[in-house]
């Protein structure tokens, strides 16, 4: 079985930087997603971490530890439309994602 | 190119009715999935198919729920008899065979709501 952990709720002030970590316990590892949900959409496709390290994209970073179960989505010059789920998610041994249950981003102006 | 299509978008249903929620994936995908979101539990894996075929249905919460892929194109998730409980968004979504990250990105559809009165 997984046991994925994140925060339920963070609040951050526009233009800030935020951090959202997520801890993980997995049988087998093939890979960290994170995902991005706006209320009432689809989840949408965020970063993907398979080695150690940090992954950068733009605005947003991933971060990767597999010895520590451990990865961080770093959020810079925050907007208003960041207000949304981030949803982080492992894929073990099969083919299919598993998900944590999300931390509730508010950007505040 | 068209994403993942889920029908219908909205169901209200009364306990006991049978509910059929209908997807197409995206075109030459191989893998398809079915998820579950509510508040309380998060977004939950149901089931998925490589190439049409079943491969884990751990997920399927009991014998009221089932699922099938007739062909390439569609996919059906039909619950039956359907309880209040079953009131979540569900999601299909799409998976291409190949190396990371694409291989590995799941597309989804944008949700059916259901709602059992």
């Amino acid at each position: 079985g997984q046991n994925i952990d994140q925060p339920t709720e963070m609040t951050a002030t526009e233009g800030a930087i935020v951090q959202i970590n997520c801890t993980y316990q997995t049988s087998g590892f093939n890979g960290l997603f994170w995902y991005q949900q706006h209320a009432g959409e689809a989840p949408t496709f965020l970063s993907y971490n398979v080695l150690d390290g940090l992954e950068e994209k733009g605005r947003f970073s991933s971060f990767l530890s597999r010895s520590k179960g451990y990865s961080y989505l770093l959020l810079k010059e925050l907007q208003m439309k960041d207000s949304a789920s981030y949803l982080c998610a492992v894929k073990d041994s099969g083919y299919a994602l598993n998900f944590g249950k999300g931390t509730s981003l508010l950007v505040t102006p | 190119d068209a994403g993942v299509i889920q029908s219908p978008r909205h169901e209200v249903t009364e306990m006991g009715q049978e509910v059929t929620l209908r997807c197409k994936p995206i075109s030459g995908h191989d893998y398809l999935f079915w998820y579950r979101q509510t508040m309380m539990r998060g977004l939950e894996l149901l089931i998925y198919f490589n190439n049409n075929v079943p491969i884990d249905d751990s997920g399927m919460p009991e014998d009221r729920f089932s699922a099938k892929m007739p062909n390439a194109s569609f996919s059906t998730l039909k619950i039956q008899p359907s309880e209040p409980r079953d009131s979540a968004v569900y999601f299909c979504a799409s998976s291409p065979l190949g190396q990371p990250p694409s291989g590995n990105t799941i597309y989804f559809g944008e949700g059916s709501w259901l709602t059992v009165v």
